[in-house]
């Protein structure tokens, strides 16, 4: 069955960086695009970041461009998103979803998610 | 950016219950409007994509209706496990962006 297993998530400073992970299993890799969405505490769902099948083509929120860097592993199978210059305002559970296509603005953009992985930012 | 509003912000209901929930966009999407269900400490979870289409393994009592800025969720026959909160999300226009949601909860 199709499995996301994220990690990476941790408390760090404001002005630091963090690399999250999302390893998958259960399906061919390379032939879905896949999203970061991240919810703050108590707060509402926010998508950040799409990365297309082949890699070719990425699309970030404006909260995060120029500060958070999606990317694929398909050699391991796993997402990445790398995020820097994190602010208090970035603290959040952080999803990966894999969308039901390989375009990046397929039909359906979680049809799987992984359980999430939490991200706080404090000094 | 496209803005999603939804209402109401919770809807109290009993199950068996018939629950509609509303997402409007602020301009038009034709039928790029999915429905997610997230329950505390979970995940979301896909329910309807483009709009009517239910995703694989949704009970057919959930059902999504609309196009261009207006679309429904409704949930016939409420079980007591249909109590959570409700997101419609858009990718009609980048960035793909959600509403605020509607809780649904037990009256």
């Amino acid at each position: 069955q199709v499995q996301l297993v994220q990690s990476g998530g941790g408390l760090v400073q404001p002005g630091g960086s963090l690399r999250l992970s999302c390893e998958t299993s259960g399906f061919t890799f390379n032939a879905y695009a896949l999203h970061w969405v991240r919810q703050a505490p108590g707060k509402g769902l926010e998508w950040l970041a799409v990365i297309s099948d082949d890699a070719d083509i990425t699309y970030y929120a404006d909260s995060v461009m120029g500060r958070f860097t999606i990317s694929r592993d398909d050699s391991r199978n796993t997402l990445h998103l790398l995020l820097s210059s994190l602010r208090p305002e970035d603290t959040a559970m952080y999803y990966c979803a894999r969308s039901g296509c390989a375009s990046v603005d397929c039909y359906a953009l979680g049809t799987h998610w992984g359980l999430g992985t939490l991200v706080t930012v404090s000094s | 950016e496209i803005v999603l509003t939804q209402s109401p912000a919770t809807l109290s209901l009993s199950p068996g219950e018939r629950a509609t929930l509303s997402c409007r966009a602020s301009q038009s999407i034709a039928y790029s409007l999915a429905w997610y269900q997230q329950k505390p400490g979970q995940a979301p979870r896909l329910l309807i994509y483009d709009a009517f289409n239910r995703a694989t393994g949704i009970p057919a009592r959930f059902s999504g209706s609309g196009s261009g800025t207006d679309f429904t969720l409704t949930i016939n026959s409420l079980e007591p496990d249909d109590f959570a909160v409700y997101y419609c999300q858009q990718r009609s226009g980048w960035p793909i962006t959600f509403g605020p949601g509607t809780r649904l909860e037990i009256k």
